[in-house]
């Protein structure tokens, strides 16, 4: 398995629409995993930290399978201003610094 | 306070030139990074500092050298760069030490090598 693997995107949804990424991870004693927000041409940014079995923050959802050794980020409601790429982040094999998934692509439209 | 400042914006440099990249933050932080981010790929590791010390350089080249001269400062310094160097260079810091923990990145520079 590889140390990080996310959905390929892109995903072009309607305003409106809810949409899920996942994202697997191959470090099983891995404890602290983050989703992140990036804008083209932009820096990323933190959108939610999943510290246990999961974390919401408004329309944002991020729930942790431990067993499966993934994570998944559910967006309600999608917004125009949702159009990003997610990365999915997790420690790497040796658990010794965090590593980026290849990110989705998500393209929300009106 | 959250961030993390960069300078230059954008860097046009020659193979032959040498320049720095600047990093700063403000929020205590005793872990910081180099990133390398290349377009549509996500952002690759180049060095950590924690307290000051390098503690993980994930096998870059030598024509890239880090300097962090206090906790609050990071540089890259630049030399003899290939133009598929050409990137943007992302400086993130986060409060633990264990490299897990939440990173804050600032804009980035844009490095064009010619």
């Amino acid at each position: 398995r590889k140390e990080v693997e996310q959905d390929p995107g892109p995903f072009n949804v309607p305003e409106g629409a809810t949409v899920a990424f996942n994202c697997t991870y191959s470090n099983s004693a891995s404890q602290s995993f983050f989703w992140y927000r990036q804008d083209c041409r932009k820096e990323p940014k933190l959108l939610m930290s999943v510290y246990s079995s999961g974390n919401e923050d408004g329309r944002f959802t991020a729930q942790l399978n431990r067993a499966s050794q993934y994570i998944s980020l559910l967006i309600r409601d999608s917004k125009l201003s949702d159009s990003a790429t997610y990365l999915c982040v997790v420690p790497n094999q040796a658990g010794t610094a965090l590593i980026f998934g290849k990110g989705t692509t998500l393209s929300v439209s009106s | 306070d959250t961030e993390v400042t960069q300078t230059p914006k954008h860097l046009v440099m020659g193979m032959t030139n040498k320049k720095s990249l600047k990093c700063e933050q403000h929020m205590g932080h005793r872990a910081m990074y180099w990133y390398k981010q290349k377009a549509k790929k996500p952002p690759e590791l180049m060095f950590v500092y924690s307290y000051e010390k390098l503690s993980i350089n994930e096998s870059v080249p030598s024509r890239f050298s880090p300097e962090c001269p206090n906790s609050s400062l990071l540089n890259l310094h630049l030399h003899a760069l290939q133009p598929e160097d050409s990137a943007l260079y992302l400086c993130a810091s986060s409060q633990a030490l264990s490299g897990i923990d939440t990173q804050y990145f600032g804009p980035g520079t844009r490095l064009t090598v010619l």
